[in-house]
């Protein structure tokens, strides 16, 4: 089992839909989940990042966690063309520590047709 | 915010050759990553600095791969005798270990296709 599982998609939603990822995990030593953006031929960048488990929430975007059920979402709301990208999680134990990484999910392809 | 810049941003190379990158973080970032990513995956950890000291490498790294940040500022990742399988994209990213949750900022890589 991947410590992080994400389905690869693609998703297609129509605009003005809500859009709703996921991921999984086994370890449950991770503390830190964030979503990044990739767009084709570009780096990742940060959308958002969580702490443990609960919502958060910045604009269109909602992050949540559910640290119970090893289990992670973004939903995006009012989606738009511009939105269409690949969507990875991340998660990490503890980046205060010397030999901490970030584990990255397969990402899922979102496409948003106008 | 110059952000992450890498270097070249393509490369074809032919099997055999060696290759290297080179990655200039955000100026105070102290930690540097690389990491590598083929198509429909995510980003794979390979290696990390944390100024110029190496902390960690992925076993992924196979002894054909080498990275340095011999002053703690940019780093190079160099491939010798590349094969087909190290066709990627290899990324970069820096954070800051100033204290709290630091993200990893990413450059836009460089995409290496080994013929």
């Amino acid at each position: 089992q991947k410590e992080v599982e994400q389905d690869p998609g693609p998703l297609s939603v129509p605009e003005g839909a809500i859009v709703s990822l996921n991921c999984t995990y086994s370890n449950s030593a991770f503390q830190y989940f964030m979503w990044y953006r990739q767009y084709s031929r570009k780096g990742p960048e940060l959308l958002m990042y969580t702490y443990s488990s609960g919502n958060k929430e910045d604009g269109r975007f909602t992050a949540q966690v559910d640290k119970s059920s090893k289990y992670i979402s973004l939903f995006i709301r009012d989606s738009q063309p511009s939105d269409s990208a690949t969507y990875l999680c991340a998660m990490s134990s503890d980046l205060r520590n010397r030999d901490d990484k970030i584990i990255f999910g397969k990402g899922t392809r979102l496409h948003i047709l106008p | 915010d110059t952000g992450v810049s890498q270097d070249p941003r393509h490369k074809i190379t032919k099997r055999g050759q060696n290759v290297t990158f080179r990655c200039d973080p955000i100026s105070e970032h102290n930690r540097l990553y690389w990491y590598r990513q083929t198509l429909g995956q995510g980003p794979e950890f390979l290696t990390y600095f944390q100024n110029e000291a190496q902390l960690e490498k992925s076993r992924l790294l196979s002894d054909r791969f080498s990275a340095e940040r011999p002053k703690g500022s940019f780093s190079t990742l160099e491939i010798q005798r590349t094969e087909q399988g190290d066709s990627a994209m290899y990324l970069c990213a820096s954070s800051s270990r100033a204290g709290g949750f630091s993200p990893l900022h990413f450059g836009n890589g460089t995409r290496l296709t080994v013929t």
